[in-house]
């Protein structure tokens, strides 16, 4: 299997709403990424877990909590978000033996901010 | 500030000639590129890398060309075909799980 899934394909929410994006992948991989890609543009890293501890936070607003529950799953949490949020957030997963690993991603989630 | 990107945002090649996309690069000590394809509604794929101690590496329809004296990548498609458009990004390795992604060139393959 060298999937990775991630759920919800679409999402829409208020600036006020709490929502939840997830990712998952059964390929033993033990680093998992979130990435942010705005309409015709490439896709930046946002957040970097490895052995399900938080190795890579690049600079993002507190408005997006991330979480590695196990090996298998990653979690995007959104809360106070921001129309400018809008964009597709894409998941991926990799080898964690430090040495450089292809990423597989996920299709990712399409986020509406209203 | 250092960046990775394309020359051409788009790109259109009539099906069966060879296709090459650019890279511009800046940051002389990355040692590991990667060129991903994207198709609509889904999330980038991997398609050949590289490393700095090489400079052409080639895998199926596919060569990825380094030249690190100007900091240039380029991917070279044989014989295009319709499957092939897509978006098409370079991507740096700037340290361990740090990948940073070009602008992305649209490949669009005419009948």
């Amino acid at each position: 299997d060298t999937e990775v899934t991630q759920t919800p394909k679409h999402l829409v929410m208020g600036m006020t709403n709490k929502k939840s994006l997830k990712c998952e992948q059964h390929m033993g991989h033990r680093a998992m990424y979130w990435y942010k890609q705005k309409a015709k543009k490439p896709p930046e890293l946002m957040f970097v877990y490895s052995y399900e501890k938080l190795s890579i936070n690049e600079s993002v607003p507190s408005r997006f909590s991330p979480e590695c529950p196990n090996s298998s799953l990653l979690n995007l949490h959104l809360h106070a978000l921001q129309p400018e949020d809008s964009a597709l957030y894409l998941c991926a997963s990799s080898q964690a033996t430090g040495e450089v690993n292809e990423q597989f991603f996920g299709p990712g989630t399409r986020l509406t901010v209203l | 500030g250092e960046s990775v990107g394309l020359h051409l945002p788009t790109l259109s090649v009539q099906e069966g000639d060879n296709s090459i996309i650019n890279c511009a690069y800046s940051n002389s000590a990355s040692d590991y590129f990667i060129w991903y394809k994207q198709e609509s509604g889904k999330g980038p794929q991997f398609i050949i890398d590289i490393r700095s101690n090489m400079d052409k590496r080639q895998g199926q329809r596919v060569t990825v060309l380094l030249n690190k004296t100007v900091k240039h990548l380029s991917l070279q498609i044989a014989a295009t075909q319709p499957g092939d458009s897509a978006v098409y990004f370079c991507a740096e390795n700037r340290g361990t799980y740090k990948y940073i992604f070009g602008t992305g060139t649209r490949l669009k393959v005419l009948a």
